[in-house]
């Protein structure tokens, strides 16, 4: 079974642009979850999605925005980027919810400038 | 704020010591998990321990969890290099829906 597939891997942005971050879950899990992972800040929930609706949300300005398809992929959207967005995201799908054993993906090293 | 707070930040051992990092958590919990990170790739789950649990074993790891002290350990067995990697725990509260991480203990096994 084919796992968690993130893409771009790499990214270079400058201030002010704005990205989309992609993630295709495992085949057959509804949920997909994104987090943040920074040195300073760790490993921060962003948000989550299932069966195309948002669940759950975290503490991350308006800027970050996301929305799930119905074939389960998810797509991330950072609009004006600053500096202090520059981190790795990832994404991480499971059957039911963050609850349970989530897998994640290998993550977009996004870099802002 | 992170829920849970994991010391020591960095361990390191020889191979084939036993390694013990701790997380403590602040409020009322599901389940706990733990998973691994090598060098900034993606996440791995390693366990997870339900709140009405208080041990569970897989292979060479033993997860303890004490939901009076709000806290839980993970004890890797016999050590190998390749167990070197970041480890984490995480945490839903009973709202559920978002998993909380610490901040993470290094582990370092030297061969």
């Amino acid at each position: 079974k084919a796992g968690v597939t993130q893409t771009p891997r790499y990214l270079i942005k400058t201030r002010g642009q704005q990205v989309t971050l992609s993630c295709s879950p495992i085949s057959g899990h509804r949920s997909v979850s994104w987090y943040q992972q920074t040195p300073g800040q760790g490993l921060q929930f962003l948000f989550e999605y299932f069966s195309e609706t948002q669940r759950n949300k975290g503490n991350f300005p308006g800027r970050f925005s996301g929305r799930q398809f119905s074939n389960s992929r998810s797509e991330m959207n950072v609009s004006t980027l600053e500096l202090g967005d520059s981190a790795l995201y990832l994404c991480a799908s499971s059957w039911t919810g963050p609850a349970y054993e989530q897998y994640f993906g290998p993550g977009t090293r996004l870099t802002v400038t | 704020s992170q829920q849970g707070e994991e010391d020591p930040q960095a361990l390191s051992i020889q191979e084939g010591e036993n390694a013990t990092m701790n997380c403590s958590y602040k409020t009322s919990i599901n389940n706990l998990q733990w998973y691994r990170q090598n060098s900034g790739r993606g996440l791995v789950h390693l366990i997870l321990i339900r709140s009405n649990e208080r041990e569970k074993h897989s292979g060479r790891l033993r997860v303890t969890l004490d939901t009076s002290k709000k806290s839980s350990s993970l004890l890797i067995t016999a050590s190998r290099a390749a167990d070197t990697a970041s480890y984490f725990c995480a945490t839903d509260s009973f709202q559920g829906g978002k998993l909380i991480f610490g901040q993470g203990t290094e582990l370092s096994v030297k061969p």
